[in-house]
Order: structure tokens, then sequence, then C-alpha cells
């Protein structure tokens, strides 16, 4: 599958900061997912990006897809206890290739 | 969990045995995914499976086993010859283009 990387792997703010993720496509994605995992959970959908530069916003959360499609990013502003997660990113192709994830710590 | 079950939620078995997984959805989907996740880790591709008596290897498929005869159950089997087998493992199915996925079991093989 289509490999994607995430940066970064890990990454500790104090409640109330912002916080962004990345992934990265060395080749064109056809579109893009986001999905979160609490701890000791299992992902769950967010949201799906498919066209060139397309931004959408769930509350805090806005997702990002670049102009090239070749990468993507997610920010969440003002964070909370309850964003603490890991937040991975996938090709939405038949063969889904995930990314590895970043996992976010939020110290209260 | 959106209508995908997983059996048992930890399950611990002895080096050497086989060990299967179940999955089970009522979603009416299609396809169907296995993943593998080790602690800290993201989520590899084992199999999947688009139809029913079809499926093809993902990353990972070494050591693992497949089958799809009906719509709504995609079994994992755990081989012997799997050299690591302990981790979390996660089914999922799709549908229109999200995935749904069941709350995962985690294998422990000592």
């Amino acid at each position: 599958g289509q490999q994607v990387m995430q940066i970064p792997q890990y990454q500790h703010v104090q409640e109330g900061e912002d916080f962004t993720t990345y992934c990265n496509s060395s080749t064109t994605l056809s579109n893009i997912q986001w999905y979160k995992q609490r701890p000791g959970g299992h992902p769950v959908f967010l949201i799906q990006l498919v066209k060139s530069g397309e931004v959408k916003k769930q509350k805090r959360l806005t997702f990002q897809f670049g102009e090239a499609k070749k990468n993507s990013s997610l920010h969440i502003t003002a964070t909370q206890t309850t964003d603490v997660g890991t937040y991975f990113c996938t090709n939405a192709g038949n063969m889904l290739t995930f990314g590895g994830g970043t996992r976010l710590m939020v110290k209260p | 969990d959106g209508g995908i079950t997983q059996s048992p939620k930890y399950l611990f078995r002895k080096e050497g045995q086989n060990v299967t997984l179940s999955c089970e959805q009522n979603l009416n989907h299609d396809a169907m995914y296995w993943y593998r996740q080790d602690p800290g880790q993201g989520l590899r591709l084992i199999y999947y499976s688009q139809i029913v008596n079809d499926f093809q290897k993902g990353d990972i498929a070494e050591g693992y086993s497949v089958s799809r005869e009906k719509k709504e159950s995609f079994p994992l089997t755990v081989t012997s010859a799997q050299k690591n087998p302990t981790a979390f493992y996660l089914c999922a199915s799709r549908g229109s283009y999200e995935q749904y996925f069941g709350p995962g079991t985690r294998l422990t093989v000592t």
C-alpha cells in the first residue's frame, strides 16, 4: 500500500495549547481519512478529505488536505483532556495504509 | 461498537498453538480487514477481504490465515509460524468510505 508518514510521533501539550499533526505521502493520494484512538480503545473515524486544498472543521478540529494531495494536517485549537489519544491518517484506497500515528498527551 | 464484535477481549495461549480470533459484523458491509497493533505503534494490515470467498494479503500476512465463508464473519488464525504473535488485533469493516472497528482482542502468547 501507499506509505503515509506522520509527525510528530508524540506530543505533550498543556491544556489550552494548540496541537498539530502532519501526514505526508511520497505519492499522490486520492483521498485521506483521519481516525482517533483513545487509550485502550479502538480507532474511530473522524473525517475524509477528497479535494485538493480542502479544509474541514469539526468544532475545535481543523483538517486540511494539501494542494498536491500528498500531505494533510489535523489542528486542534485549545486542547482539552478529552483530546488525549492517538490520531492516525490513512489513504482511503481498498488496501488502507495507516500512518504510525501521533500520540497526544494533555496536561491538565 | 459500530456493529462489529470481536471475542474474546483477552486471549492467552502457549507458544506453538494456533489460535483463531473471531470477528462478526451486522452492518452488511462487503469489505473487512484485520490489523495488528503493537504497543505505541500504528496499525499494520494483515489481511483484507472485499467480498465473500475472496481475500488478499496485507503488509504482514506471514504466519496468519483467514477465511471469508460468510459476509458477516472474517476469522483470523494466528499460526505457530508467527514469530511474535503477542499484540492487539483489530478487525474492521468498511462502509461507504469509512472503516468501523471492533473493540479488539489482546493476544498474549507465552
